[in-house]
């Protein structure tokens, strides 16, 4: 079965970087890509971006461009996402999602969307 | 703020049929999909695509869409069925950027 196992949880300073990561099993890891979303105690989602574990590429939420980095080790079929000079409203719970865009532009059956996600990891800023 | 519209709340009597709403422009041209968040836990797809339910996802959920409006539908809400609601689709950029609904709270009375 599909499975994304996610770090444990982080407690950063203000002006840190935080990374996460991704462990998918189940299935081919190669053939789908990996989106990261977040949620900000009692807040909405937001996506933050997507990384293909076909070819490596990226796309991420106008509004992180140039804080976050998002990258993958195909050898452990593992996700990470990174964010850098953390603030207070960093902080959320993230999580990473399989995503059926497996390169830019390309969605398995036509339609893109995130069918199993990790269980989560809270990111605490705090000085 | 979000280019996908949803009603932040809506409530329904148990048994009875709701409709949950997105709205945006890039619906004219891309599918939603839907999740379910209950407190707590990670968000689970319900409906992708045109109106496709993953395996394991109860037959009382569908999806359609017209014009800029995507929707779901529950007929004959369980009592399980009340959390958060969100909506997902490509942003109006063209960049094959996401964005999410602001989300709606569902009650089921």
């Amino acid at each position: 079965q599909v499975q994304l196992v996610q770090s444990g949880a982080e407690v950063k300073k203000p002006g840190a970087s935080v990374k996460v990561s991704c462990k998918a099993s189940g299935y081919t890891f190669t053939s789908y890509g990996i989106s990261w979303v977040r949620q900000a105690p009692g807040q909405g989602l937001e996506w933050m971006g997507w990384i293909s574990a076909y070819n490596g590429n990226t796309n991420y939420a106008q509004k992180l461009q140039g804080r976050v980095t998002m990258t993958t080790d195909t050898s452990t079929s593992t996700a990470y996402m990174e964010l850098r000079s953390l603030r207070s409203d960093d902080t959320a719970v993230y999580y990473c999602a399989r995503d059926t865009q497996r390169y830019l532009g390309y969605c398995s059956g036509g339609s893109c969307y995130a069918d199993y996600w990790g269980q989560g990891t809270l990111v605490t800023v705090s000085s | 703020s979000s280019e996908l519209t949803q009603d932040p709340a809506v409530s329904v009597a148990l048994g009875q049929t709701v409709r949950i709403t997105c709205q945006g422009d890039s619906l004219r041209s891309y599918y939603a999909s839907w999740y379910q968040q209950k407190p707590g836990q990670a968000p689970v797809l319900v409906i992708y695509g045109k109106n496709n339910r993953p395996s394991g996802i109860p037959d009382r959920f569908s999806g359609s869409s017209s014009g800029n409006t995507a929707s779901l539908t529950i007929t004959g809400a369980q009592a399980e069925d009340e959390a958060d609601y969100y909506c997902n689709s490509r942003d109006s950029s063209g960049n094959h950027l996401r964005v999410f609904g602001g989300g709606t709270k569902l009650t089921v009375l």
